[in-house]
């Protein structure tokens, strides 16, 4: 079964710093990877996706993540760190099966961002 | 416009009632889900429904009973409330069936007390 380790449950950085946040995955196939944001309060928002191609994706809000298969591993990052970034942030692996798309959720890691 | 909304945003019943949550998309995607978010925010993934069709059923109590009306209503009825029910509910929707992109709904807090 496949599933996905978010390593650190709260990250605190101070504003202006790089950003890093942790994603290692268990699937055997090429696995679809996702991270989402949670604002409090709010639903998730995507902020980016890799399904093929270049490893390194670009997404919303200045994020982008690397898709390194050695290391079977989905990292986020950001150079710059605004307050409005603290959040929850999820990454995500889903896979197609008979049809279906079955997603699973990281257990989520809290940014929070210092002045 | 609000994409995918969700009523009521709080829910607070007592054990052994019965609620609904209403959901609903205009994305006009054929996709639709609901997730459970505990109290440590572990996301899961509860049910999904494609053109009203059930699609995935996660192990999830006969108690909780979706309902598809049509494509853009996905709603969640709850049998006899158990404390353990508390969470947040949360609805999203995707345009087909696959690997999409999921837009999801500012959730639904339900408290059993």
């Amino acid at each position: 079964a496949q599933s996905v380790t978010q390593p650190d449950i709260h990250i605190t950085v101070s504003e202006g710093a790089s950003l890093e946040l942790r994603c290692n995955y268990s699937y055997g196939a090429t696995p679809y990877l996702f991270w989402y944001v949670q604002s409090p309060g709010q639903g998730l928002q995507l902020l980016l996706k890799y399904f093929s191609g270049d490893t390194l994706v670009q997404g919303i809000k200045g994020f982008e993540a690397e898709f390194k298969r050695s290391q079977s591993s989905f990292n986020l990052r950001k150079p710059s760190v605004h307050w409005s970034d603290a959040a929850e942030y999820f990454c995500a692996v889903g896979y197609s099966s008979g049809g279906s798309y079955i997603p699973t959720f990281g257990r989520g890691t809290s940014l929070i961002v210092h002045p | 416009d609000t994409a995918v909304s969700q009523t009521p945003k709080y829910l607070v019943t007592q054990m052994g009632n019965d609620k609904s949550i209403k959901c609903e998309q205009n994305l006009g995607h054929d996709t639709m889900y609901w997730y459970k978010q505990d109290s440590k925010k572990f996301l899961k993934i509860m049910f999904s429904y494609n053109n009203k069709e059930l699609i995935i059923n996660e192990t999830v109590p006969n108690r909780f009973s979706p309902k598809s009306p049509d494509k853009a209503h996905l709603n969640l009825h709850i049998n006899s409330l158990e404390l353990g029910d508390s969470a947040v509910y949360f609805c999203a929707s995707s345009q087909r069936l696959g690997i999409y992109e999921q837009y999801f709904g500012p959730g639904t807090r339900l408290t059993v007390t």
